[in-house]
């Protein structure tokens, strides 16, 4: 079946640019993850959406990110205003179950690479 | 939060068993113990989890001791393929937490 897509694969914007990157999870499952992975360094947790609701977003980094997932499935992040520091991988991630154990088998997306130039 | 600690960086050669050992020095009771292994450009792998003592799956091992202050994971006879970063996570809620890794480079 078909795995964690996300779009775009790339992204350049120009500092003061607002930028909408789209994930799409395997279907039916529950849980969503974003992550933002800098050069060399792991992913860091930025939000987390149980079906439409979003339960935890203490990752995100300042009030210029935002993410929704209205419907339970697809789900956006969204950058205001990008500043060059933003520039990272954001990955997405999707498990099938919320109760502790499964929730941390998560399969990844490729990532959207944003560049802020 | 959960934190862990990994080397850096290992070497091997193929067809050698490569163990990567990570600390959980405070560890949750509710937190279970997982690895992923991620190539570049590419998003994480799952390759397995535990709570506490041996689990053992068709890539992996892992073993946990009674304390679960330490994890290992055993990658029985690696090959060039399985050059990557290697990252060892413990958490019990939502928010998943990840070191920086351990880069495994396997050499011919």
């Amino acid at each position: 079946g078909a795995g964690v897509s996300q779009s775009p694969r790339y992204k350049v914007a120009k500092r003061g640019q607002d930028v909408a990157l789209r994930c799409d999870p395997i279907s039916g499952h529950v849980s969503l993850f974003w992550y933002q992975q800098a050069l060399g360094q792991g992913p860091e947790f930025l939000t987390y959406f149980q079906n439409e609701a979003q339960l935890d977003k203490s990752g995100l980094p300042s009030d210029r990110f935002f993410a929704e997932r209205p419907e339970g499935s697809v789900s956006t992040l969204k950058i205001q205003r990008t500043q060059q520091e933003d520039s990272a991988v954001y990955l997405c991630a999707s498990s099938f179950l919320t109760g502790t154990k499964n929730m941390y088998e998560q399969y990844f997306g490729p990532g959207t690479r944003l560049t802020v130039t | 939060l959960a934190k862990t600690t990994q080397p850096i960086s290992m070497d091997s050669y193929e067809g050698q068993e490569v163990n990567i050992t990570c600390s959980h020095n405070n560890i949750a009771t509710n937190d279970y113990i997982t690895w992923y292994q991620q190539f570049p450009s590419q998003g994480p792998r799952f390759i397995i989890q535990g709570y506490k003592t041996k689990v053992t799956n068709e890539v992996a091992s892992l073993f946990i001791p009674a304390d679960r202050k330490s994890s290992t994971l055993s990658l029985p006879r690696v090959s060039l393929s399985d050059t990557a970063v290697y990252y060892c996570l413990s958490a019990g809620g939502f928010k998943t937490i990840f070191g920086a890794g351990t880069r495994l480079f396997v050499k011919a």
